[in-house]
């Protein structure tokens, strides 16, 4: 079992819905990280946050917006998405970002928009 | 630019067969290259860092080496459940990101 956690496992969602996805992790790990992964292909970097400030956005549109309550906890707040978001969305987090440690994932949010 | 290419894309073996899976890279300071594997539909699970050339790291059927260029991930006598999506990554620089090549999509036929 994996020791970062996402839900809901499966989102279905319309392009005018307002919907999140969670992420917690209980290892101490002070950098989180949102990808994104389209069938086939490798994840790509969405949100990096160190010490639960907002590190890189890498020009990701608003219609995602990233939120870091505390150091466990990791959210991603969707609206007004496009059918081309369908996704699987995964969170992974690491020791910090600057020690080069492996990032572990989560299993991810599958998530569809009708 | 950081650039990661693995090969061969897709392989298929025996139950039993070895063989190697290889990831070539293109990076200014190399920070740490790492393994993962990918099932469908799950997140990626680590399998091993290795930092510097010459070194080699190992669980069961798994081996990972690397060199200057390079990283082999060679997996010996494999079963029908190390079918999986491998994928490398190489760490940078002074850059945490992670870049990823498009994995090895490994079927081992019992």
């Amino acid at each position: 079992d994996t020791e970062v956690t996402q839900t809901p496992k499966h989102l279905v969602m319309g392009m005018t819905n307002k919907k999140s996805l969670k992420c917690e992790q209980h290892m101490g790990h002070r950098a989180m990280y949102w990808y994104k992964q389209k069938a086939k292909k490798p994840p790509e970097l969405m949100f990096v946050y160190s010490y639960e400030k907002l590190s890189i956005n890498e020009s990701v549109p608003s219609r995602f917006s990233p939120e870091c309550p505390n150091s466990s906890l990791l959210n991603l707040h969707l609206h007004a998405l496009q059918p081309e978001d369908s996704a699987l969305y995964l969170c992974a987090s690491s020791q910090d970002i600057k020690r080069y440690q492996p990032q572990h994932f989560g299993d991810g949010t599958r998530l569809s928009i009708l | 630019e950081d650039q990661v290419t693995q090969s061969p894309e897709a392989l298929r073996l025996q139950e039993g067969e070895s063989s190697s899976l290889n990831c070539s890279y293109t990076v200014s300071g190399l920070r740490g290259l790492f393994w993962y594997r990918q099932d469908p539909g799950k997140g990626p699970e680590f399998l091993f860092t290795l930092y510097s050339a010459g070194e080699e790291k190992e669980k069961e059927r798994l081996k990972a080496t690397l060199t200057k260029k390079e990283s082999f991930l060679h997996i010996t006598a494999p079963k029908p459940e190390d079918s999986a999506t491998y994928l490398c990554a190489v760490q940078a620089g002074g850059n945490n990101r992670l870049a990823f090549g498009k994995g090895n999509q490994v079927v081992v036929i019992p």
